[in-house]
């Protein structure tokens, strides 16, 4: 079984600045996917970034960027220049390869991130 | 358009009572899913569902059921609710590989009392 760690419960930062979220996981599996999912108060689950475990490539998106480390079995997720609207829920998320079946995201506990004005 | 849609968004019943809650996705996907979010925010897979086909049972009570008239469906029906199923239940839907990630409804929030 996967297990995944947010060992921040909460962080908060000023507008414009950049934040660090961390991840970390364990697995015994070679091929599986990496996520980061921002729930906002509107409790909606958006997808923030994606990254498969065969890429060495860091996943980028604008403003959202991961560190991705296989062999540390770390993913964390960067914030640059933050806004008032990424304050947010951040749950970090494992799937294995489904290899044609059907297989579930496995979360950490989320990190309750406040960016204040 | 609403890709993943859920109703109701929210409920409250009394504990003993049968609920369903719908889902429905227009995304063409292969397989739907339900978490469970409790009070601290956790969530976990409850089902999953493939081609109409129950592939996931998280050991969740056999009073939580999964229906799926089709593809496009995947019904939540809790029979004899208790204070303790209260939480937010999402449904999701994902196609084939995960390149694409989930697409989640919005939630139902449940409360039992």
């Amino acid at each position: 079984a996967q297990t995944v760690t947010q060992s921040q419960p909460e962080m908060s930062v000023q507008e414009a600045e950049t934040v660090t979220l961390s991840c970390t996981y364990d697995t015994s599996e070679n091929n599986y996917y990496l996520f980061w999912y921002k729930q906002p108060p509107s409790r909606q689950m958006i997808l923030v970034i994606r990254q498969e475990a065969y890429k060495q490539q860091n996943a980028t998106e604008n403003r959202f960027s991961v560190n991705f480390q296989k062999a540390a079995k770390s993913f964390s997720l960067k914030i640059s220049d933050s806004q008032l609207g990424d304050t947010a829920m951040y749950f970090c998320a494992f799937m294995k390869h489904a290899g044609g079946g059907a297989d579930g995201l496995t979360f950490g506990k989320g990190t309750h991130l406040i960016i204040q004005p | 358009d609403t890709a993943v849609s859920q109703t109701p968004k929210y409920l409250v019943t009394q504990m003993g009572n049968d609920k369903s809650i719908k889902c429905e996705q227009n995304l063409g996907h292969d397989t739907m899913y339900w978490y469970k979010q409790d009070s601290k925010k956790f969530l976990k897979i409850m089902f999953s569902y493939n081609n109409k086909e129950l592939i996931i049972n998280e050991t969740v009570p056999n009073r939580f059921s999964p229906k799926s008239p089709d593809k496009a469906h995947l019904n939540l029906h809790i029979n004899s609710l208790e204070l303790g199923d209260s939480a937010v239940y999402f449904c999701a839907s994902r196609q084939g590989t995960a390149n694409y990630g989930y697409t989640f409804g919005s939630g139902t929030r449940l409360t039992v009392v």
